[in-house]
Formats: structure tokens, C-alpha cells, sequence
């Protein structure tokens, strides 16, 4: 099975731009994460959908992060305006969620962000 | 205040020899445990995992032993090869509602 896409792979932009990510989860999966992952630590969650209603997003910056899942499949994660503290590695991960317990995460390979 | 810690930030090992990877948990709320496998400009892989009614799981060269009393679990590999090097994240999961990871520790296989 085709595993979770992400696009891009790359991102460089200067501070106070404004960045998009998007991912396309495994086929089926009803529950889709984005984290965020800092060079040297372990990822972060900032938000979990389920189908296309948001389940956590309690560390979820939203005063310049924003995320959507509209129909419940693709996503897309915003930074508008970016901060040289966003720098990293943004991760997508799904799983198949509702009525499934103890499931494990799958996840892309990221997009790498580089603020100037 | 970190929910999941893995006090080694680093490991070395002989190729042949048993890999022992460590991680400790504060929530008692932790129901699932898992490891993934991280190498460079990839994402996490999904290796092994546990749920809190057991305390061991095996699969293949890798076992996961969980001891809820010391909220503690560990990898092992055994036996350890050169592709095994990698970043490994141990990560916990409360009834699918707060998945946390630890901070990884890196390993180090030689041949």
C-alpha cells in the first residue's frame, strides 16, 4: 500500500512569509496527525483530525499556525507569518482511527523548513 | 515536563552483540507503548509496539519489555547489525487521545 505523501520536501523562506504543507495519508485512515520535530528532540503533536474534525489541538500555535483536513482525506498545515523558531522538520502521520485501538502511527518523510 | 524520557541520548554497540534501548514514562494513563526506527531525512518508521496488558512482545531480532509498576520499558535487539543504525524514538499513547514522544536515543551498530 502506498504510505503517507508529503510535499514539499524542502521549504526555504525568509521570516515573516507565510509557508504551506500538504499531506496525503494512507488509504482508509480515518485519523491524521501533524507534528513538528526540532533538531535533537522527539516529535511534537500539534494537531489531530479525525476524518475532518480536529480531535487536539491544544499545542497548535494559533496565532500562526493553521491546518485543515476538508473532506476528510488531504490536509494542509499553514504558517502565516513564520518565525526563525519554526524552523524544522514538519511531520504527517495517519492511522486508521475510529473503532481501531491500539494502532500505530505511519508516517511521511517530512518537509525540512528553513526560516532566514 | 516530559512524559516520556530516554535518558541515553546515545549508544554504541558491537555488531553481533544485544542492543538495550531504555525508556521511562511519568503517565500512568499510558495504555500503548511504541518504538520507531528514524534514519536521516526520513520519517519515523513504526518498529514494535505493547499494549499495557502484556509485558512482552517479540518480534523477530526485537522485543519490548514493559514494566508498568516502574513505568518503564525497553528495547532489545538481538543481534545487533550495522543497517540497525538509527535514531529511536519510544513513544506512549493514552487511549488515543495524547501521543507522546520521547526525545530519541541514537544508536550506533559497528561492524
Amino acid at each position: 500500500e502506498a504510505g503517507v505523501a508529503q510535499s514539499p520536501r524542502y521549504k526555504i523562506i525568509e521570516k515573516r512569509q507565510s509557508v504551506a504543507f500538504w499531506c496525503n495519508p494512507i488509504s482508509g485512515h480515518a485519523t491524521l496527525y501533524w507534528y513538528q520535530q526540532i533538531l535533537g528532540q522527539g516529535p511534537k503533536l500539534l494537531i489531530q483530525f479525525q476524518n475532518n474534525g480536529v480531535v487536539d489541538d491544544s499545542q497548535l500555535p494559533k496565532d500562526r499556525f493553521s491546518a485543515e483536513r476538508l473532506k476528510g482525506v488531504d490536509s494542509t498545515l499553514k504558517i502565516q507569518p513564520a518565525k526563525l523558531e519554526d524552523s524544522a522538520v514538519y511531520l504527517c502521520a495517519s492511522s486508521l482511527g475510529v473503532g481501531a485501538t491500539n494502532q500505530p502511527q505511519h508516517f511521511g518523510d517530512g518537509t525540512r523548513l528553513s526560516i532566514l | 515536563d516530559q512524559q516520556v524520557k530516554q535518558n541515553s541520548p546515545s549508544l554504541s554497540v558491537q555488531e553481533g552483540r544485544i542492543s538495550i534501548l531504555n525508556c521511562d514514562y511519568t503517565n500512568s494513563m499510558f495504555d500503548y507503548f511504541l518504538w520507531y526506527k528514524k534514519y536521516p531525512a526520513e520519517g519515523p518508521t513504526f518498529l514494535i509496539s505493547i499494549s499495557s496488558i502484556k509485558d512482552k512482545n517479540e518480534d523477530g531480532r526485537f522485543t519490548v519489555f514493559l514494566n508498568k509498576s516502574a513505568k518503564h520499558l525497553s528495547l532489545h535487539i538481538v543481534p545487533s547489525q550495522p543497517g540497525d543504525s538509527a535514531v529511536y524514538f519510544c513513544a506512549a499513547d493514552n487511549y488515543g487521545q495524547n501521543f507522546v514522544f520521547g526525545p530519541g536515543t541514537r544508536l550506533s551498530v559497528l561492524p
